[in-house]
């Protein structure tokens, strides 16, 4: 099992809708969490990053943690054309001497005007 | 300002050229990363400098070496490289909060290599 699951879709939605992106990961050590959005051949974008669980929102994105279930999702409200890009899910922990972090495959998302 | 920069935008280049890539930030961050992204992959961690020390190596090739000559710069001197190391160079670097880690990528360098 890898340690981080994501849907590389493709996902296409029509504009104006809620858009849910998801990652599993089976690494309980994981703390921090991020999310990237990559336009194509682009580097990464920071979108949002969290380390509890929970809900954290900025304007039309939310992240959600539940570290119960080793579950985080992305969603994006009135969703736009220029939202069409691949979001990566990103996940770290450290502790003395070492350094994870590891990124999700991406899922290419399409917002269809 | 979260921007890391880095040039040069796009690199061709042949098997027994050398060159380098270059990655700047200043917002005080004390690590700094190096990532190879092929088409359609995500980004793979190449190597991790802490506090301009290298501390990670994640078995790359020594035709690809790092340098990191103050906090606010990294380089990656490529030398005889082969045609399956093109790919997106992408440098970050990352400051600790809350006990994690946030990384900031720059926009990378697009390499090729013929």
């Amino acid at each position: 099992q890898k340690e981080v699951e994501q849907d590389p879709g493709p996902l296409s939605v029509p504009e104006g809708a809620i858009v849910s992106l998801n990652c599993t990961y089976s690494n309980s050590a994981f703390q921090y969490f991020m999310w990237y959005r990559q336009y194509s051949r682009k580097g990464p974008e920071l979108l949002m990053y969290t380390y509890s669980s929970g809900n954290k929102e900025d304007g039309r994105f939310t992240a959600q943690v539940d570290k119960s279930s080793k579950y985080i999702s992305l969603f994006i409200r009135d969703s736009q054309p220029s939202d069409s890009a691949t979001y990566l899910c990103a996940m770290t922990h450290s502790g003395a001497g070492s350094y994870q972090l590891t990124f999700g495959k991406g899922t290419k998302l399409s917002v269809i005007p | 300002d979260t921007e890391v920069t880095q040039t040069p935008k796009h690199l061709v280049m042949g098997m027994t050229n050398k060159k380098s890539l270059k990655c700047e930030q200043h917002m005080g961050h004390r690590a700094m990363y190096w990532y190879k992204q092929k088409a359609k992959k995500p980004p793979e961690l190449m190597f991790v400098y802490s506090y301009e020390k290298l501390s990670i190596n994640e078995s790359v090739p020594s035709r690809f070496s790092p340098e990191c000559p103050n906090s606010s710069l990294l380089n990656l001197h490529l030398h005889a490289l082969q045609p399956e190391d093109s790919a997106l160079y992408l440098c970050a670097s990352s400051q600790v909060s809350n006990g994690g880690e946030t990384q900031y990528f720059g926009p990378g360098t697009r390499l090729l290599v013929l």
